[in-house]
């Protein structure tokens, strides 16, 4: 089955280190996106990718970065810079630019900070 | 202020009962919008898809757009509880690569 996976389903960073949520999709879509969610807040964006080796910071991309070598693989590491990273990180991608029929999301990342 | 305003609720009904959630925005070049349904510790699945104003429905769902009250609204009859989500809306300008989305507002069906 096509779609979007996430892994881990749940993640635990210490204080100070830097931690990579995975994400990989098998729709063969072009664009790909991450969003990180709070209670009360929304998606908010952090960054999304058009093409391979091209991304774009979102709304709150500071303490984060993202990769894009494969056009299947979108992986997000949140860097010790990240002063509240708990959070449900959620990744998403489109069929094409622009995107007329909305994200197809993965089932999510929930990380917490110990 | 928020480009798009969605009360966050939370929203608690009888089964059976007609749900109506709302969103309004600020941005007027927006001309996509959409609903997604949110079960808890999942990701979002789109459930409806409008464009420009109008409606639009499927099933026990419509989806209502007046772009010039810049107002949308997802309306669910004889509603279920295996309707209790989060939903979100999300909208966007045509041409633009990103969706921008509401807080989201989480209901309840009970039984």
């Amino acid at each position: 089955d096509g779609g979007i996976t996430q892994s881990p389903k749940y993640l635990f960073r210490k204080e100070g280190q830097n931690v990579t949520l995975s994400c990989e999709q098998n729709l063969n879509h072009d664009a790909m996106y991450w969003y990180r969610q709070d209670p009360g807040q929304g998606l908010r964006l952090i960054y999304y990718s058009q093409i391979v080796n091209d991304f774009q910071k979102g709304d709150i991309a500071e303490g984060y970065s993202v990769s894009r070598e494969k056009k299947e693989s979108f992986p997000l590491t949140v860097t010790s810079a990240q002063k509240n990273p708990t959070a449900f990180y959620l990744c998403a991608s489109s069929i094409d630019r622009p995107i007329n029929y909305g994200y197809t999301f993965g089932s999510g990342t929930r990380l917490t900070v110990v | 202020q928020k480009e798009v305003e969605q009360d966050p609720g939370p929203l608690s009904v009888p089964e059976g009962a007609i749900v109506s959630l709302n969103c309004t925005y600020s941005n007027s070049a927006f001309q996509y919008f959409m609903w997604y349904r949110q079960y808890s510790r999942k990701g979002p699945e789109l459930l409806m898809y409008t464009y420009s104003s109008g409606n639009k429905e499927d099933g026990r769902f419509t989806a209502q757009v007046d772009k010039s009250s810049k107002y949308i609204s997802l309306f669910i009859r004889d509603s279920q509880p295996s309707d209790s989500a989060t939903y979100l809306c999300a909208m966007q300008i045509q041409g633009a690569q990103k969706l921008v989305f509401g807080q989201g507002t989480r209901l309840t069906i009970n039984p």
